[in-house]
This record gives C-alpha cells, structure tokens and sequence, in this order.
C-alpha cells in the first residue's frame, strides 16, 4: 500500500516569499491533518479536513498560512508571506480509523 | 501547564537496559492515548496505544492511570534500533485531534 505522499521534500526561501506544499494521502482515508513541527518540538496540529471541509483549524495562523482539499483528496498548504520562525519541518497525515499515517515532511528553511 | 508534557530527557543507555518514559496530561476529558516514535528526521509512527487496562507488546509495556493524568512506556531489553524519539499523544474528542508532546530522544548505546 502505497503512504502518504508529500512535496517538495525540501525548500529554501527568503522571508517575505511564499511557498506551498502538497500532499497526497493514503487512498480512501477520509481525513488528513496538516502539522508543523519545529526543531526540538512534538509535532503541532494547524489544520484538519474529513474529506473536502476542515474540522479544525483553530492553530492555523490565519493572517499568512492558508490550506485546502479538493475533491477531498490531495490537500496543499501555502505561506504568504513566510517568516523566520516558519522554518520548520511540515508534515501531513492521513487516517481511515484511529491511526494517523504521516508523510516524510517538507522541511522549510526560511532565511 | 502545556497539554501534554514529557520527561526532557534525553536518555542514554547500554543495550540490554530498562528504560521508562514518563508523561502527563492536563485535560481530564481526553479521550485515548499513544506513543509515537519518531527516528532522526523521519516521520513519527504509532508504537502503540494506551489502554486502561495497560498493555504490553513484545518488549514494550504501556501504562495508564486517568485519575493521575499520567501515562508511562517502558522499554525492557534495550536495543540499538530503539534509538528514537519517543513522543506521548493524547486525543481530546472523537475527531482524533492529536496532541504530542516535545518528544523524549532515547540513544542506546552498545
């Protein structure tokens, strides 16, 4: 079975740039989850869809970060414009059930 | 009080060592519990839930007491390949919002 799929697997930018990322989860799960996860850090939750509607964005900054699901299926997220402390690795997740499948990450390196 | 919170660590150990990993939560409503690991710079896994009841996998057993808040994994017969970080999860409600704490990096040595 194949997992999640994420890209780029790695992206230098300056601040002020924007920057997307995409992911691809497992067929058929239902429910994907964006995370951030800064070096040090557990990972942090920014934004979770069942299938094409978020259920919770509550720690997405909302001013410059930015996520959708079309089709509810593959999902990107986006930063306009990047900060410094965005530098981080971001992760997205699938689950069918309980079990959350993550991706290898796109690590952002902002300078 | 942060949701989730971890021994600091970090742990070194000899092979063949009992190591136990320690972890509290603050929200009496969460709901189920699991420890992920997490090699260097890789993504994390589910090593295991936790139940009430406690449970055991192998080498691992996992511990859980609601009315402390406070889940433990212990890791008997340490191996080289157990070194990881090791990240205590918590879900609060029936959507599966996961809430990982820092991690706890885990380095047996030989």
């Amino acid at each position: 079975e194949a997992g999640v799929a994420q890209s780029p697997r790695y992206k230098i930018i300056e601040k002020r740039q924007s920057v997307a990322f995409w992911c691809n989860p497992i067929s058929g799960h239902a429910t994907l989850y964006w995370y951030q996860q800064i070096l040090g850090q557990g990972p942090k939750l920014l934004i979770q869809f069942q299938n094409n509607g978020v259920v919770d964005d509550s720690q997405l900054p909302k001013d410059r970060f930015s996520a959708e699901r079309l089709k509810g299926v593959d999902s990107t997220l986006k930063i306009q414009p990047a900060k410094l402390e965005d530098s981080a690795v971001y992760l997205c997740a699938s689950s069918g059930t309980f079990e959350q499948y993550f991706g290898p990450g796109t690590r952002l390196t902002v300078t | 009080r942060k949701e989730v919170e971890q021994d600091p660590g970090p742990f070194n150990v000899p092979e063949g060592a009992t190591v136990a990993f320690n972890c509290t939560y603050s929200n009496s409503a969460s709901q189920s519990f699991f420890w992920y690991r997490q090699d260097c710079r890789k993504e994390p896994k589910l090593l295991m839930s936790v139940y009430s009841s406690g449970n055991e996998d192998g080498r691992f057993t996992a511990q859980l007491n609601r009315a402390s808040q406070y889940i433990s994994l212990l890791i008997r017969d340490s191996k080289l390949s157990d070194s990881a970080t090791y990240l205590c999860v918590v879900n609060r409600g029936s959507n599966y919002k996961l809430t990982f704490g820092k991690g706890t990096l885990l380095t047996v040595n030989p």
